[in-house]
C-alpha cells in the first residue's frame, strides 16, 4: 500500500465514547499533521510531529489527545467530543516538518460525526 | 475576514471552458500553495510558488508578491477537473499555512 492512508474513513459517535483515528503513512516521510475541516471553513491545522516528537499545538482542545509511536503512525485519540467537533480530520505527512516549506502528502481523511 | 479569501467560491463551467480562480491575501507571506480537493476528500498538491509562473499540464499557477495576488487557471476544462480549489499562503517568519475557504468548480460535459 502507498501514500497516506486513514482509518476509519466515517465515523460516528456520541459525546461520551472514546474513540481513535489512525493514519499511517508509506512515504519514508519524517513529519505528520492533523488537520480539521468544517463546512465551509478553512483547514485548520491542529497538530504537527517532526521525527515523532510534536512540534505544534494549535490551541487545540484536550478532548483530542494525539499520539506518534513512530514516523510511520499517527493517532488522534477522542473523548468527550462536542457536536462541533464533527468535521473531516485530515492527516499528511512531509519529508520534514518546515511548516509550509515542504509539500504535504494528504490522506483522504475520516469524515466524523458527532452525535 | 480570512486573511486569505478565494474567489469566486463556486464556479460553474462547460467543458472546454477557460477557468480562472483567484486568491488574493493580507498577509505577508513567502510562498504560496495551490491544493486540489476532490468530492472523497483527499487533497493533492498542485503548486507551490514565490513568483512568477509555474504550468503542469493544462493548469497554470501565477502569482504577484507585490500585490498579494495569485491565480490559478485551467484551460480546455474537463470534467475531471470537478473539485475544490484551495489557496495556502506560508506566513513570513512562523512558516505556518493560512488557507483559503476553497473554491468549488463544477465542469459540466
Amino acid at each position: 500500500e502507498t501514500g497516506v492512508t486513514q482509518t476509519p474513513r466515517h465515523l460516528v459517535m456520541g459525546m461520551t465514547n472514546k474513540k481513535s483515528l489512525k493514519c499511517e503513512q508509506h512515504l519514508g516521510h519524517n513529519a505528520m499533521y492533523w488537520y480539521k475541516q468544517s463546512a465551509k471553513k478553512p483547514l485548520e491545522l491542529m497538530f504537527v510531529y517532526n521525527f515523532k516528537e510534536q512540534t505544534e499545538n494549535n490551541s487545540v482542545p484536550s478532548r483530542f489527545s494525539p499520539e506518534c509511536p513512530n514516523s510511520s503512525h499517527l493517532f488522534l485519540h477522542l473523548h468527550t467530543l462536542q457536536p462541533e467537533d464533527s468535521a473531516l480530520y485530515l492527516c499528511a505527512s512531509s519529508r520534514e516538518g518546515r511548516g509550509g516549506t515542504d509539500t504535504q502528502y494528504f490522506g483522504p481523511g475520516t469524515r466524523l460525526t458527532v452525535l | 475576514k480570512n486573511e486569505v479569501e478565494q474567489s469566486p467560491q463556486n464556479l460553474t463551467a462547460q467543458e472546454g471552458e477557460f477557468i480562472t480562480i483567484n486568491c488574493s491575501y493580507s498577509v505577508g507571506i513567502s510562498a504560496l500553495h495551490w491544493l486540489q480537493q476532490h468530492p472523497g476528500g483527499g487533497i493533492v498538491s498542485l503548486f507551490m510558488l514565490s513568483s512568477g509562473k509555474k504550468k503542469h499540464g493544462r493548469l497554470i499557477a501565477t502569482i504577484n508578491i507585490q500585490e498579494k495576488h495569485s491565480s490559478l487557471h485551467i484551460t480546455a476544462s474537463h470534467p475531471r477537473d470537478s473539485a475544490v480549489y484551495i489557496c495556502a499562503g506560508l506566513t513570513f517568519g512562523n512558516e505556518k499555512l493560512t488557507f483559503g475557504t476553497g473554491t468549488r468548480l463544477t465542469i459540466i460535459p
